[in-house]
């Protein structure tokens, strides 16, 4: 079965830089593109953009650009999503989701990351 | 962007009553390219409903979804417990793909 096992919770200091990891497993990696999606605390719902898995080219929404870099491991199954500058905005649960279409049918636990001095 | 505005923003409504939130969007949805998911606390969100009206794998048949173009609603046909929860639609037809505000069914 498809499993999406994010890094553990991260603490930063404003300013720092954090580095999430999403390990994917139960299906074959290059076959969906991997998104990544915030959700604050409290709040809805956002999409941050994607990575072609075959590429490696990734997009990036309006408003994650700049600071907000994905990235993959195809040796390891692995997507990574570093956030440079980090701001208290930022604290968020992030998620890594895998989809060519049909929305997004797995989810993982994400990785909280909570900016804070 | 398509902005995504869900309504009502909170459904007081009692076990074995019937639910029906509504998601507009603000331009046309790319062939009903629309999405419904469920998030209770604590956990992440689960997808409930895809391309507008098919039931993703292991969703119970009360929910189901409807619309097209730019009117969307997802039905629950009798509330379950479990059901009370925040609900979010998410279009997947144009870039960027957006979420709405999400509509809570709390138990009244």
């Amino acid at each position: 079965q498809v499993q999406l096992v994010h890094s553990g919770s991260e603490l930063k200091k404003p300013g720092a830089s954090v580095q999430v990891a999403c390990k994917a497993s139960g299906y074959t990696f290059n076959t969906q593109n991997m998104n990544w999606v915030r959700q604050a605390p409290g709040q809805g719902l956002e999409w941050m953009g994607w990575i072609n898995t075959n590429t490696g080219n990734p997009t990036y929404a309006q408003g994650f650009t700049g600071r907000f870099v994905f990235s993959l491991d195809t040796s390891v199954n692995t997507a990574y999503l570093q956030i440079s500058s980090l701001k208290a905005e930022d604290t968020a649960v992030y998620y890594c989701l895998p989809s060519n279409s049909g929305g997004f049918h797995y989810w993982g636990q994400g990785t909280l990351v909570t900016v804070s001095s | 962007e398509i902005v995504l505005t869900q309504s009502p923003g909170t459904l007081s409504l009692s076990p074995g009553e019937r639910a029906t939130l509504s998601c507009r969007a603000s331009q046309t949805i790319s062939n009903n390219y629309l999405a419904w998911y469920q998030q209770k606390p604590g956990q992440a969100p689960r997808l409930l409903i895809y391309d507008a009206s098919s039931r993703a794998t292991g969703i119970p048949d009360r929910f189901s979804g409807s619309g097209s173009g730019t009117d969307f609603t997802l039905t629950i046909s009798r509330l379950e417990p479990e059901d009370f929860a925040v609900y979010y639609c998410q279009q997947y037809g144009t870039s960027p793909l957006t979420f709405g505000g999400g509509t809570t069914v709390e138990i009244k």
